[in-house]
């Protein structure tokens, strides 16, 4: 089993639809969740970080984490063809310092 | 200017060479790390540092080794390169409100 696993996908909404992006993660003492957006080529980029069970909103992004099912997802309202990326959710490990990735979640957003 | 910045951003080279891809960063962060990116494989961690005195391997340490210079240098060699380290290389540093982990540009590498 992987340390945080991720649907590959493509995941593929049309403009202005809800794109969901989800994750669950093995190690239960993890208390720190990232979700990084990647464009092709490029280097990944934070959009959100969240720490605490529940939903943590910013601007069209909402993280949502369930620690008890070790599970955090990610939703985009209104999604844009600018959206269209890979979707990287990381994991802080323990108290190693260490972030663990999973293998990313490619959106397609078509107009 | 970036605060996280990778030289160079790309580099071809040919089996055997000694190569060196350098990372610097003004985050003034004390943590930080050299990823590599293959496709279908996700971001794998070669050699991470707490501080300049504690460097630590990664998943996939084979065939690197490291240095840290100075809190804001971190520098990754490929003793001989071979044709499976061609990839996609990531230098990122981590510290700061909430212990956000800050990624530079990339380097690509082509080993022929």
């Amino acid at each position: 089993q992987k340390e945080v696993e991720q649907n590959s996908g493509p995941l593929s909404v049309p403009e202005g639809a809800i794109a969901s992006l989800n994750c669950t993660y093995s190690d239960r003492v993890s208390q720190s969740f990232f979700w990084y957006r990647q464009y092709s080529g490029k280097s990944p980029e934070l959009i959100m970080s969240i720490y605490s069970n529940g939903d943590k909103e910013d601007g069209r992004f909402t993280a949502q984490l369930n620690k008890a099912s070790q599970y955090v997802s990610l939703l985009i309202r209104d999604s844009q063809p600018s959206d269209s990326a890979t979707y990287l959710c990381a994991v802080n490990r323990g108290n190693t310092g260490k972030l663990i990735f999973g293998q990313g979640t490619t959106l397609q957003v078509k107009p | 200017d970036a605060d996280v910045t990778q030289t160079p951003r790309n580099r071809i080279t040919k089996t055997g060479k000694r190569i060196m891809l350098e990372c610097s960063q003004t985050k003034g962060h004390d943590r930080m790390y050299w990823y590599r990116q293959d496709p279908g494989l996700g971001l794998r961690l070669i050699y991470y540092s707490f501080d300049v005195k504690d460097i630590n391997k990664g998943e996939i340490s084979d065939g690197y080794s490291v240095s840290r210079q100075a809190q804001a240098k971190f520098s990754l060699s490929l003793e001989s390169a071979i044709p499976n380290q061609t990839a996609l290389y990531f230098c990122a540093t981590r510290g700061g409100a909430g212990e956000t982990q800050y990624f530079g540009p990339g380097t690509r590498l082509l080993v022929l």
